[in-house]
């Protein structure tokens, strides 16, 4: 299988702290996004990158938040002394350049912050 | 920010009728997406479409661009039990920058066999 990919699939933690997520993307895609979804919404945007380079960050994303994308290959999303309204889906999705709005998603993490 | 209005919010039919779900916007979007969403699973991209009036279509699901670029709609012709999900509209705006997507709230639609 060739789609995006996520690790951990789920993850419980408790409120205080920091938890880091892995993204693969598509291989020859080289832009990749990060997106939360809580229930009963629409995924919202938070980042994303073009091969290595962090291009745009939402408000969502507070100075808690992190993403790097190193070798402009995977991804990691890492959210530092975790709140329990940090409990949400998050997901990852990766696009060609030239057809940029055609996002691929993976399956997501859940986190879930007691 | 800009927002999409999905309608309904829900939708319960019986297994071979057709469906139809809209998206709006107070503002004008340059390229809508329709996604599918199975609990517990990320979206998966259905159709995207990227001129005004354009009509795709995908199997049994058909949707188009809106003239006014300010709403879309899709159309899912003889359901069947396996097109149960949340339908999601997304959306790049002429407000927003870069490729982020908009995403509505989303339709859940239920089929009954």
């Amino acid at each position: 299988d060739t789609g995006v990919s996520q690790n951990p699939r789920h993850k419980i933690t408790k409120r205080g702290q920091n938890v880091t997520f892995r993204c693969d993307p598509i291989s020859e895609h080289n832009r990749l996004y990060w997106y939360r979804q809580t229930l009963g919404q629409g995924p919202e945007f938070l980042t994303y990158f073009q091969n290595e380079a962090q291009l745009e960050k939402s408000r969502l994303l507070s100075d808690r938040f992190s993403a790097e994308r190193p070798k402009g290959s995977f991804s990691t999303l890492e959210i530092q002394r975790t709140e329990q309204g940090d409990s949400a889906m998050y997901l990852c999705a990766s696009s060609q350049g030239t057809r940029s709005y055609e996002q691929y998603f993976g399956p997501g993490t859940r986190l879930t912050v007691t | 920010g800009q927002q999409l209005n999905q309608s309904p919010q829900s939708m319960f039919i019986q297994e071979g009728e057709d469906v139809s779900m809209n998206c709006t916007s107070s503002s004008i979007f340059n390229t809508w997406l329709w996604y599918k969403q199975d609990p517990g699973e990320g979206p998966v991209l259905l159709i995207a479409l990227y001129k005004a009036g354009e009509l795709t279509s995908n199997g049994r699901l058909t949707a188009q661009f809106g003239i006014t670029r300010k709403d879309s709609f899709l159309n899912i012709s003889a359901s069947i039990p396996s097109d149960v999900g949340i339908y999601f509209c997304a959306g790049q705006g002429k407000e927003t920058s870069g490729s982020r997507l908009t995403f509505g709230e989303g339709t859940q639609l239920t089929v009954n066999p």
